[in-house]
């Protein structure tokens, strides 16, 4: 246990669906990341929060995706009209601020089916 | 951020050295040399990191060459539980602009058996 949690573990959902997960880092991290991670490949960034400023987001993260953390502190992450290649493992992770050190803490990841 | 080269697969036995390699020539002078492993079903794991020097920790130890265009891990015991993904990444230090997003590639699955 890394200490970032997702909530939920799993979520099948059909197609055309709204879906959100959420994410609670490690309090004192002022840094999350989420990422998507689908079957066979490495997991791909997808936006980027420092404190709850958003300030990176990645061309994978269409319109349908958004992203928040309002106070700071937990993060959700929302798809909306779900679509079949949505489907993946959906990884939060948080880390400090600080200089020339970049170790994540992962989440379990939430596993996002749409059928 | 440097691209990474790993093979896709390794087998050790365990109780021996695991020795991942990883090419990053095109590595700029400064990028760390990051490492992570992703056991089945969980997310990634630091493992460790270094720019120059050769580093060892807890779990493992980073061997860079002096050109830094290649870097080794090794797990010097390998037991079942070390059986994960094992991804390389450069990555820029804190104040450039990438803010820390890692850049996985394929890794190298690592399996070791009894």
């Amino acid at each position: 246990d890394t200490g970032v949690s997702q909530d939920p573990r799993h979520k099948i959902t059909k197609r055309g669906q709204n879906v959100t997960f959420r994410c609670d880092p490690i309090s004192e991290h002022n840094r999350l990341y989420w990422y998507r991670q689908t079957l066979g490949q490495g997991p791909e960034f997808l936006t980027y929060f420092q404190n709850e400023a958003q300030l990176e987001k990645s061309r994978l993260l269409s319109d349908r995706f958004s992203a928040e953390r309002p106070k700071g502190s937990f993060s959700t992450l929302e798809i909306q009209r779900t679509e079949q290649g949505d489907s993946a493992m959906y990884l939060c992770a948080s880390s400090p601020t600080g200089t020339g050190y970049h170790e994540q803490f992962f989440g379990p990841g939430t596993r996002l089916t749409v059928l | 951020d440097a691209k990474t080269t790993q093979p896709p697969s390794m087998d050790c036995a365990e109780g021996r050295a695991a020795n991942l390699p990883c090419n990053h020539s095109t590595i700029s002078g400064n990028e760390y040399v990051y490492w992570y492993r992703q056991i089945h079903s969980q997310g990634p794991q630091y493992i460790i990191h270094g720019l120059k020097n050769n580093e060892t920790n807890e779990m493992a130890s980073l061997i860079i060459t002096e050109d830094r265009k290649s870097s080794t891990l090794i797990l010097p015991h390998a037991t079942l539980r070390d059986t994960a993904v094992y991804y390389c990444i450069g990555l820029h230090s804190t104040g450039g602009t990438s803010y820390g997003k890692l850049t996985f590639g394929q890794g190298t699955i690592l399996t070791v058996h009894p």
